[in-house]
């Protein structure tokens, strides 16, 4: 079952703006993490924010976490064509080493 | 450089025959995992490793067959029980550390279809 709910489910911004996507999970997480995916190729993993964080940045890339609404939010600033793919938050459970996949955010910039 | 190879990219599957999907990991990593991922959703388990020779089912194993014979490589066998196999397959890996909650590293997937 899909722990983790991508909202929206589609995005489309011009090129300079910045994108922010959510996630909301279900149960308690030990983690949470981003991944990015282009068009028919593999995940990538872009950042990890644990249960005891509420925000973390990475480049252009700003996460924050709030447990007691089981949401988590990224946040793209200054937006490149180059950002331009599927977003997909994935929950981590306390003990347990597998990770739970959303459906994810499909991002279009805009030239 | 370290990385994760996915072989076929394009396999074609004739009904009643089993197929072999490729991976091969070159990162030293323990943990390995297969997902299955059909078109506009997220990602599902199929099985993982955290061990030579151990491997665990994960949430949609029916059909799926593994192997963790050495560290490096991980093949998944789709068998002829597994009435719909088309879909993009992704194999992955991560370090085992004592916490689990490791980044997890993709290859390029292997996109199966039925002839």
């Amino acid at each position: 079952s899909q722990q983790g709910e991508e909202d929206p489910q589609a995005l489309s911004i011009q090129e300079g703006e910045n994108a922010t996507m959510n996630c909301s999970y279900k149960t308690s997480i030990n983690n949470l993490q981003w991944y990015r995916q282009n068009s028919g190729r593999g995940l990538v993993h872009l950042i990890l924010i644990r249960s005891n964080e509420r925000e973390k940045h990475s480049g252009r890339l700003r996460v924050t976490l709030d447990t007691s609404k089981k949401s988590s939010s990224l946040l793209i600033t200054a937006s490149r064509a180059a950002d331009t793919a599927s977003y997909f938050c994935a929950t981590s459970l306390r003990g347990n080493e597998k990770l739970t996949f959303g459906t994810g955010t499909r991002l279009t910039i805009i030239p | 450089d370290g990385g994760i190879t996915q072989s076929p990219k394009y396999l074609f599957r004739k009904e009643g025959q089993n197929v072999t999907l490729s991976c091969e990991q070159n990162l030293n990593h323990d943990a390995m995992y297969w997902y299955r991922q059909d078109p506009g959703q997220g990602l599902r388990l199929i099985y993982y490793s955290q061990i030579v020779n151990d491997f665990q089912k994960g949430d949609i194993a029916e059909g799926y067959s593994v192997s963790r014979e050495k560290k490096e490589s991980f093949p998944l066998t789709v068998t002829s029980a597994q009435k719909n196999p088309t879909a993009f397959y992704l194999c992955a890996s991560s370090i085992q550390g004592l916490d689990f909650y490791q980044p997890q590293h993709f290859g390029d997937g292997t996109r199966l279809s039925i002839l």
